[in-house]
């Protein structure tokens, strides 16, 4: 596609739930980034995707948090146990490759845990 | 842990006044990043520096890498209302374990009144 496109664009969902947010990077972008938003902060780290594996984790809050890129191209989120604490907006992003940096961002899915 | 400080966190000025953004840090980075995100969107690359020294200029921003790469300024000049958005810098660490995530401010919101 032209962009990166997330969905949902938003979800509300109960505390305790799990719940799954998708990723489509740029066609051909080998790396593939996962950041969080919250209210009134920059964009934090959580993983870096780099083919199919995980090059780094390091980001991720806690393991109810795992994220997937089975096949090299679309990435899943997954939060297990949502807790309120967890709201924000999640922003994916890609890039041609690991060592180039410049991302480019999608929208970002707004998840709200009430 | 690295981090980046923006200044002024908010700024509020009138349409054809020129203003400057900052972005510190104690760490030294490979290259830094600045973006522009608008509500509801995810942010957009606006420039990219990576020597000490380095000002780029695009239409009426003007950048500039500082000389040890710690330190940043975004200058815009005759502000537009176009111009209204969060700034966000965001910086690339050097090679190593970790090397592609970004750490990013939290941003400078601006407000340009016609």
């Amino acid at each position: 596609g032209a962009g990166v496109s997330q969905t949902p664009s938003n979800k509300v969902t109960e505390k305790g739930k799990y719940v799954e947010l998708r990723c489509d990077p740029i066609s051909g972008h080998t790396a593939l980034y996962w950041y969080r938003q919250s209210l009134g902060q920059g964009p934090e780290f959580l993983i870096y995707f780099q083919g199919t594996g995980a090059a780094d984790d390091s980001g991720l809050p806690n393991d109810r948090f795992f994220a997937v890129r089975p096949e090299g191209s679309v990435s899943t989120l997954k939060i297990q146990r949502t807790e309120r604490g967890d709201s924000a907006v999640y922003l994916c992003a890609s890039s041609p490759s690991g060592q180039n940096t410049e991302a480019f961002f999608g929208q970002g899915t707004r998840l709200t845990v009430v | 842990t690295q981090l980046l400080e923006q200044s002024p966190q908010f700024l509020s000025i009138q349409e054809g006044e020129n203003l400057t953004v900052y972005c510190n840090s104690s760490s030294v980075f490979s290259s830094l990043q600045w973006y522009r995100q608008e509500p509801g969107e995810g942010p957009v690359l606006l420039v990219t520096v990576v020597t000490g020294g380095e000002v780029k200029k695009l239409k009426r921003l003007t950048f500039q890498f500082g000389d040890a790469r710690k330190d940043s300024s975004l200058h815009i000049t005759a502000a537009q209302p176009g111009d209204t958005g969060l700034y966000l810098c965001a910086g690339a660490p050097s090679p190593g374990a970790g090397s592609y995530q970004l750490t990013f401010g939290k941003g400078t919101k601006l407000s340009v009144i016609p």
